[in-house]
């Protein structure tokens, strides 16, 4: 679990601010993905990356941004931060490049947009 | 696109009762379907997983049953206890790269002592 950390673990923000959450994994692992998490949605898929430099969007994409320029670091940016984006986010990798192998996910980054 | 239901969204047993939790999933292309365990405040974290080859899978107190005719899989929980306490959620994906984990809404289990 320590190969994959998330910061900051929390944060506050107002409406109209750019956020950007990091994400680090020790890995190696070559997919890496982005979800958010609300109450009654489960987790819900906002960007994956296959490789550095591969990216594609999710199911809800809009509103967010990702890079991914080293394996190890996939940050996630919300560009105009809206209320509807408070959330919990967890960042995840995968052991293995088919989707048939484990997932892991980060501690998560607790957002609230004000 | 795949699509991966729940049921139910929440579920309350005694210590020692069991559990079973079912999802059914719409993509007869997916082969790979994974439980994970989320605590409270904490990340999910994978606890039994199956692939199409087989049918059942056991791990000491947990077992997943798969019937991939019908296209439903279920977690069965036996013995539960309170830390089983928790969020489940169930997720499918076909093998091979590129491919992605889809997830059900998740199932809030409580165990009363």
């Amino acid at each position: 679990d320590a190969g994959i950390t998330q910061s900051p673990r929390y944060k506050i923000t107002e409406t109209g601010r750019q956020v950007t959450l990091m994400c680090h994994q020790t890995w190696s692992h070559s997919y890496m993905f982005w979800y958010r998490q609300d109450l009654g949605h489960g987790l819900r898929l906002i960007y994956y990356s296959a490789a550095a430099d591969i990216t594609d969007k999710g199911e809800v994409s809009d509103g967010y941004v990702v890079s991914r320029s080293k394996t190890e670091n996939f940050p996630l940016t919300l560009e105009s931060a809206t209320r509807s984006q408070t959330s919990v986010y967890f960042c995840a990798s995968r052991a293995g490049t088919g989707g048939e192998n484990e997932q892991f996910f980060g501690p998560g980054t607790r957002l609230t947009v004000l | 696109g795949e699509n991966v239901e729940q049921h139910p969204s929440t579920l309350s047993v005694q210590e020692g009762d069991s559990a079973v939790i079912k999802c059914t999933y719409s993509d007869s292309a997916s082969n790979y379907f994974p439980w994970y365990k989320q605590e409270l405040g904490k990340r999910p974290q994978l606890i039994i997983d199956i692939r199409s080859n087989v049918g059942e899978k056991k791990d000491q107190r947990i077992a997943v049953t798969l019937n991939k005719t019908a296209k439903h899989f279920s977690l069965h929980i036996t013995e539960t206890q309170p830390e089983d306490s928790a969020v489940y959620f169930c997720a499918a994906s076909r093998s091979g790269g590129y491919n992605k984990l889809i997830f059900g809404a998740g199932t809030r289990l409580a165990v009363h002592p």
